[in-house]
């Protein structure tokens, strides 16, 4: 068990740009998470999966934000023509659904910075 | 819409001393779970204990200990003999156990641990 990974651990880019990072939960977990973090504050709920179904999102997930678990593995989030106000650190969780205690378990997070 | 309120956004502590932090929620369920998580500078957040709204004792993991008020919608979170690398923001959060929702956060507290 390698924990919940997510690439890339930092991006820059310019207002305007597409950007994608990737989250790999724990292997056995059919629950994948997204949140959002922006500094001091508390994460943010954006979205999440069971299998590759999206089963819930946010308000704050604009048009501009689309995330998808094709097999029900790992799971992509894709900002579209970023904006300054999406700078923050992209967190992203999983945890079991049947049997669960509700505890999730997060990756060390996306931080992304637009210029 | 469940709430989390932390309302302490620093605490301070020396080491080896005992510190409180605070967490109040809003909620109108009766089943829920109740989470601290500790998010070290750049690191992952880690869960540091957890209460089930059913159980009436107060959970305890080694130096960390809860004051589950269900009444009162309080969950604080008492650290015991402090470490140096205690030092994290913590965050308080919640989530009900049907339908299986997502996490919802708190602000979170800074903690500083003092040598």
């Amino acid at each position: 068990d390698t924990g919940v990974s997510q690439n890339p651990r930092h991006k820059i880019t310019k207002r305007g740009q597409n950007v994608t990072f990737r989250c790999d939960p724990i292997s056995e977990h059919n629950r994948l998470y997204w949140y959002r973090q922006t500094l001091g504050q508390g994460p943010e709920f954006l979205t999440y999966f069971q299998n590759e179904a999206q089963l819930e999102k946010s308000r704050l997930l604009s048009d501009r934000f689309s995330a998808e678990r094709p097999k029900g593995s790992f799971s992509t989030l894709e900002i579209q023509r970023t904006e300054q106000g999406d700078s923050a650190m992209y967190l992203c969780a999983s945890s079991l659904f049947a049997g669960s205690t509700g505890e999730l378990f997060f990756g060390e997070g996306s931080r992304l910075t637009v210029l | 819409a469940q709430t989390v309120t932390q309302s302490q956004p620093e605490m301070s502590v020396q080491e080896a001393e005992t510190v409180t932090l605070s967490c109040t929620y809003d909620t109108s369920e009766s089943d829920y779970y109740l989470f601290w998580y500790k998010q070290p500078p750049s690191r992952q957040m880690i869960l540091v204990i957890r209460q089930e709204a059913y159980k009436q004792q107060n959970a305890t993991e080694n130096r960390f200990s809860v004051n589950f008020q269900k009444a009162a919608k309080s969950f604080s979170l008492k650290i015991s003999d402090s470490q140096l690398g205690d030092a994290a923001m913590y965050f308080c959060a919640y989530r009900r156990v049907s339908g299986n929702t997502p996490l919802v956060f708190g602000k979170g507290t800074r903690l500083s641990v003092i040598a």
